[in-house]
């Protein structure tokens, strides 16, 4: 249950794209359709942006994009705004459990 | 509304055990799976355990596997972790999560969550 490896930092500025990647292995992020991606502000619980690798829930805006190749997932917003300033996490099934990267910071310069 | 409400985080010596509780309203409880998710202090999100939703299936992470069990009473509409052998590296945000899939196989990701509650491990 090693964590996935995310970059610590990322930033853009505003209306720029961005892409944060997120490295696992074939044991999680490359033998199954599985990862997450969940946003969080400080103080605040997490919220989830992505799911099943590349599906938006209701409500989370299409800015917001996932893709998947090997066993790397990756999050991509475009025309970035000041409120997508946060952290962001991905997280992969692998096999019983379920595993997290280690977050990366998104600073909107 | 739909909402989790965790609770019963505290301050706690190390080798003492403690009860999570995490009230669930707004949404049908039995039907889904539900997670618990840590966080500590200023680090990254950590899964710890997983329960389908009518608890005969549940999954730890190894870090607290043998240490702490996670169970639910449907009819309270309540999900519990309780924790023993607490560790410092135990401190933590602790967040209780929803699972989206209804009676079925668990998805192992987290559409709902709560605020979380503070546990603290220290002499």
């Amino acid at each position: 249950q090693s964590a996935l490896t995310q970059p610590a930092s990322v930033s853009g500025s505003p209306g720029q794209s961005i892409t944060i990647s997120c490295t696992g292995t074939s044991s999680d992020v490359g033998s199954y359709n599985l990862v997450s991606w969940y946003q969080q502000h400080p103080g605040k619980a997490p919220k989830l942006m992505i799911y099943e690798g590349s599906k938006r829930p209701s409500g989370v805006s299409n800015r917001f994009s996932g893709s998947k190749s090997g066993n790397t997932a990756s999050l991509t917003i475009s025309g970035l705004q000041a409120e997508d300033e946060a952290d962001y996490y991905c997280c992969s099934y692998a096999g019983s459990s379920s595993v997290f990267g280690g977050g990366t910071k998104l600073t909107v310069l | 509304q739909v909402q989790l409400v965790e609770s019963g985080g505290g301050v706690v010596q190390p080798g003492r055990s403690l009860r999570l509780s995490c009230a669930a309203s707004g949404f049908t409880f039995s039907s889904y799976g539900m997670h618990w998710v840590r966080q500590a202090p200023g680090k990254g999100l950590e899964w710890v355990a997983v329960i389908s939703y009518d608890g005969s299936n549940k999954y730890y992470a190894d870090s607290v596997k043998g240490r702490f069990t996670i169970s639910r009473d449907n009819s309270k509409n309540t999900l519990y972790l309780q924790m023993n052998s607490l560790r410092a590296e135990d401190t933590a945000v602790y967040y209780c999560a929803k699972d989206p899939a209804s009676q079925a196989f668990l998805h192992w990701y987290f559409d709902l969550w709560g605020r979380g509650t503070l546990v603290t491990v220290s002499s």
